[in-house]
């Protein structure tokens, strides 16, 4: 049973670039988060995907942006790269149950390390 | 500005020693989950707490959630080298968007 798998997992940009990032939930999830840790910190939440569409979102620009697929994978997008995007961005998937979702667990995957230089 | 307050951010004790770390808010929360997170991967969860004062068990760590559901406890026993790691408390607010602490960043020595 393969859990989250994000690619790539290192990635090196320059300031101004654009950025796609792939994750694969775990089988049978039906919802992807997207995190960015900074070095340090907890995880932020980005936004969340569900039903091929963004369900929420956290404080970040329109800079970052993304996509469902019908197979459930989804593609964190960044423009207009700033040094500051440099993180561990992280997906995370989990099974939507309507309004008893909080307890359901997020899988992560390990992330992929973003560097803006 | 973190909706959830970790404390502490460091903590670095001996093999054996208990520890207990906290996480505190002033929002209220449908569930809190606790993750441990090793370096170059993501989050394991460890568990989640949902109803107000409730206490559960995995082994040598008890975790507690707060009577009014805006704090935590994390509590370790007899502490041991493969408990070091990142420590991550989260909140969760509408249906299943979830709010991290900062962490608290444990070595246990041995």
């Amino acid at each position: 049973d393969a859990g989250v798998t994000q690619s790539p997992t290192h990635l090196i940009k320059t300031r101004g670039q654009q950025v796609t990032l792939r994750c694969s939930p775990k089988s049978g999830h039906d919802t992807v988060s997207w995190y960015q840790q900074a070095l340090g910190q907890g995880p932020q939440f980005i936004f969340q995907y569900y039903e091929e569409e963004e369900r929420q979102r956290g404080n970040f620009p329109d800079r970052f942006s993304g996509h469902q697929f019908p197979n459930y994978s989804s593609e964190l997008n960044v423009n207009a790269l700033l040094l500051g995007d440099s993180a561990l961005y992280l997906c995370a998937s989990s099974l939507f149950t309507g309004q008893s979702s909080y307890n359901s667990p997020l899988h992560f995957g390990n992330g992929t390390r973003l560097t803006v230089t | 500005t973190q909706l959830l307050e970790q404390s502490p951010q460091f903590l670095s004790i001996q093999e054996g020693e208990n520890l207990t770390v906290y996480c505190n808010s002033s929002s209220v929360f449908s569930s809190l989950q606790w993750y441990r997170q090793e370096p170059g991967e993501g989050p394991v969860l460890l568990v989640t707490v949902v109803t107000g004062g409730e206490v559960k068990k995995l082994k040598r760590l008890t975790f507690q959630f707060g009577d009014a559901r805006k704090d935590s406890s994390l509590h370790i026993t007899a502490a041991q080298p493969g408990d070091t790691g990142l420590y991550l408390c989260a909140g969760a607010v509408n249906f299943n968007k979830f709010y991290f602490g900062s962490g608290t960043k444990l070595n246990v020595k041995p």
